[in-house]
């Protein structure tokens, strides 16, 4: 696709329940990150994919949250038994190498809001 | 650890004015690169300008220019003739080669009246 694709846009779960947060990156690119920016705060990273490979998961804040990209394209964020703590947007980001982040940055999907009541 | 410091939560111009937005940052790398992104309220973040630590020029992208020092770790960027649409939130980032991941401040939100 042209952009990077997220969904759903808005979350709405009650503590306890499970998500799941899909992201669609651009066509070809073979990095995925995924980052949580909290209300007022900057993105903070939590996983980074090379193709289908979980390269980093230093970020995750718990064994809560799990993240996965089988096909080395599509990938799904999901949080299990969700707590009021983990309301923020999700962001995902793709870039289609290293060298290309570094001359393009990297480009980002509009995020997906969860709100955990 | 790398840290990415934005000590001006908030700031404001007027149309047509020029604006600068502060951040400082620490790093033990010495390749690194440098970003500022623009968060609308459509959460997208968009690429302003990029600024490669190697590169002693200033980077400029139209009406946006960065000032980079590096021995002072210092990356501030410069908005000339500030344009309504550019009210949103502004981000520095910042990542190298031993670093996949940007590491983002905590923003500075900026609006331009009329």
């Amino acid at each position: 696709g042209a952009g990077v694709s997220q969904s759903p846009r808005y979350k709405v779960a009650k503590r306890g329940q499970d998500v799941a947060l899909r992201c669609d990156p651009i066509s070809g690119h073979v990095s995925l990150f995924w980052y949580q920016q909290a209300l007022g705060q900057g993105p903070e990273f939590l996983t980074y994919f090379q193709n289908e490979a979980q390269l980093d998961k230093s970020g995750l804040p718990s064994d809560r949250f799990f993240a996965e990209r089988p096909e080395g394209s599509v990938s799904t964020l999901k949080i299990q038994r969700t707590q009021q703590e983990d309301s923020a947007v999700y962001l995902c980001a793709s870039s289609s190498g290293q060298g290309a982040r570094y001359l393009y940055g990297y480009t980002f999907g509009s995020g997906t809001r969860l709100t955990v009541v | 650890a790398q840290t990415v410091t934005q000590s001006q939560p908030e700031m404001s111009v007027q149309e047509a004015e020029t604006v600068t937005l502060s951040c400082t940052y620490d790093t033990s790398e010495n390749n690194y690169y440098l970003f500022w992104y623009k968060q609308p309220p459509s959460r997208q973040m968009i690429l302003v300008i990029r600024q490669e630590a190697y590169k002693q020029q200033n980077a400029t992208e139209n009406r946006f220019s960065v000032n980079f020092q590096k021995a002072a770790k210092s990356f501030s960027l410069k908005i000339s003739d500030s344009q309504l649409g550019d009210t949103a939130m502004y981000f520095c980032a910042f990542t190298g080669k031993n670093t996949d991941k940007l590491i983002f401040g905590t923003g500075t939100r900026l609006q331009v009246f009329p």
